[in-house]
C-alpha cells in the first residue's frame, strides 16, 4: 500500500525558514516524480513544485521560485521542501503527491498534509 | 500559464440526481486533465485521468469527457458520499494548474 506521510509543519515568523519532509513507502520511490501541492485555509489547490527523476529536473510555481527548494533522498525514501523567506501568503496545508505516468501524469496518491502557518 | 476555470462554483443537487461540472482551459491541453474529489479535512483523491478514464476503485457513476479546452465531470446519480469539492487539473504544460473548484452540496 502506498503511503505518504508529511511532517515538519508549524508556526514560523515572516522571513523565517522551515523544511518539510514526506516519507514514502509502498512503492519504488526513486523511480517516480514527486510534487508538493498546497492549500491555503478555505481556498483551492495550488501546485508548488515537482521533482522529476533523480533531482536534476525541478519545477516551481512563480510564487515560490527562488525561495523554496525541492529535493529527495532516495536512500531514505523521503521528499523534502526547504522553504525560506516565508511570507504570510505561504500559510497553507502542504501535501506531497506522487505523480504517475500510468494515470496520465496525474497525482494518484497524496499525503494527509502538514500545516504551515506564517505569522508574527 | 494555462488558466483553468470551473463552473459553477457551487452546485446544489438532491441525492439521486445527476450533477454536471464544467472545466475550461485557457488554451488547448489535449486530454491531459485530471479530476479530484476533496472532502473536508481530507486530502484530494484522484477520480479521473486523461480526461475520461476512471482511476482505480472509482465507481462507474463518475464519468469524464472532453478534450482541448472544454471538459465535463458527470456524476450520474449522487450518493451521500459524493457531496464534496471537485477540482480539475491540467498537466499538459508547466506550471501545473488547478481550477478553483466546484462545491457539490445537498439541495
Amino acid at each position: 500500500e502506498v503511503q505518504l506521510v508529511e511532517s515538519g509543519g508549524g508556526l514560523v515568523q515572516p522571513g523565517g525558514s522551515l523544511r518539510l519532509s514526506c516519507a514514502a513507502s509502498g512503492f519504488t520511490f526513486s523511480t517516480y516524480p514527486m510534487c508538493w501541492v498546497r492549500q491555503a485555509p478555505g481556498m483551492g489547490l495550488e501546485w508548488v513544485s515537482c521533482l522529476i527523476g533523480s533531482g536534476v529536473d525541478t519545477y516551481y510555481a512563480d510564487s515560490v521560485k527562488g525561495r523554496f527548494t525541492i529535493s529527495r533522498d532516495n536512500s531514505r525514501n523521503t521528499l523534502y521542501l526547504q522553504m525560506n523567506s516565508l511570507r504570510a501568503e505561504d500559510t497553507a496545508v502542504y501535501y506531497c503527491a506522487k505523480r504517475e505516468a500510468a494515470v496520465g501524469r496525474s497525482f494518484d496518491h497524496w499525503g494527509q498534509g502538514t500545516l504551515v502557518t506564517v505569522s508574527s | 500559464e494555462v488558466v483553468m476555470t470551473q463552473s459553477p462554483a457551487t452546485l446544489s443537487v438532491s441525492p439521486g440526481e445527476r450533477a454536471t461540472l464544467s472545466c475550461r482551459a485557457s488554451q488547448s491541453i489535449s486530454s491531459n486533465l485530471g479530476w479530484y474529489q476533496q472532502k473536508p479535512g481530507q486530502a484530494p483523491r484522484l477520480l479521473i485521468y486523461l480526461a475520461s478514464t476512471r482511476a482505480t476503485n472509482i465507481p462507474a457513476r463518475f464519468s469524464g469527457s472532453g478534450s482541448g479546452t472544454e471538459f465535463t465531470l458527470t456524476i450520474s446519480s449522487l450518493q451521500s458520499e459524493d457531496f464534496a469539492v471537485y477540482y480539475c487539473q491540467q498537466y499538459n504544460n508547466w506550471p501545473l494548474t488547478f481550477g478553483g473548484g466546484t462545491k457539490v452540496e445537498i439541495k
